[in-house]
């Protein structure tokens, strides 16, 4: 059964804590995606991988990390200098980045709802 | 240039109705135009998608209409039903670039 898994599906933080959320797809996709969503405002873009070993920043990556040691995994720290975590985190993946493949549909997985206490 | 506008921000249709959404964009390098479907508590799932040489694509009760010359697309759920509540979004890009999301609309069919 091919598809993205995120865990855990909520996750509370305390304040001045990191906490990381699992991204893993086994669809064999070269890129990797990490939105944050929040009511209203869409789905912003935190932090995206090509390939193995290289990522880029999106439109909101202050005071997040990644990491993307492996084609099937993309983790996702929210660190202590996230000054407002609380937000619902969706992990994508599509089969290309580069513009190789005409359609480059994204595939979602189910989320992770971090609240921060 | 690079923003996706979405509107209405939320809808409510009778069941059997029409609903529609409508996107704006800026960036003419656009080919894309994908829209998500997206339940409460779950990520969001391709609906449909069309690229800019069609003015239109149906499929089932969904319909995306596109104006090139205006820079705009639009969702059509014909028939609408209370199983169609959900929030969608309009997205685009061009090749090789990131997908631009619209802010979301939510869509509420009463009985």
């Amino acid at each position: 059964d091919g598809g993205i898994t995120q865990s855990p599906k909520y996750l509370f933080r305390k304040e001045g804590q990191n906490v990381t959320l699992s991204c893993e797809q086994n669809l064999n996709h070269d890129a990797m995606y990490w939105y944050r969503q929040d009511p209203g405002q869409g789905l912003r873009l935190i932090y995206y991988s090509q390939i193995v070993n290289d990522f880029q920043k999106g439109d909101i990556a202050e005071g997040y990390s990644v990491s993307r040691e492996k084609k099937e995994s993309f983790p996702l720290t929210v660190t202590s200098a996230q000054k407002n975590p609380t937000a619902f985190y969706l992990c994508a993946s599509s089969i290309d980045h580069r513009g190789y493949v005409r359609d480059n549909e994204q595939f979602f997985g189910p989320g992770t709802r971090l609240t921060v206490l | 240039q690079q923003q996706v506008k979405q509107s209405p921000q939320s809808l409510i249709v009778q069941k059997g109705g029409i609903s529609i959404i409508n996107c704006a964009y800026e960036n003419t390098a656009f080919d894309y135009f994908p829209w998500y479907q997206q339940f409460p508590g779950k990520g969001p799932a391709l609906l449909i998608a069309i690229r800019p040489d069609v003015s239109e694509k149906k499929e089932g009760r969904f319909t995306i209409s596109f104006n090139k010359s205006a820079k705009q697309f639009s969702l059509h759920i014909m028939d609408s039903q209370p199983g169609d509540s959900a929030t969608y979004f309009c997205a685009a890009s061009r090749r090789g670039g990131k997908l631009i999301f619209g802010q979301g609309t939510t869509l509420q069919v009463k009985p």
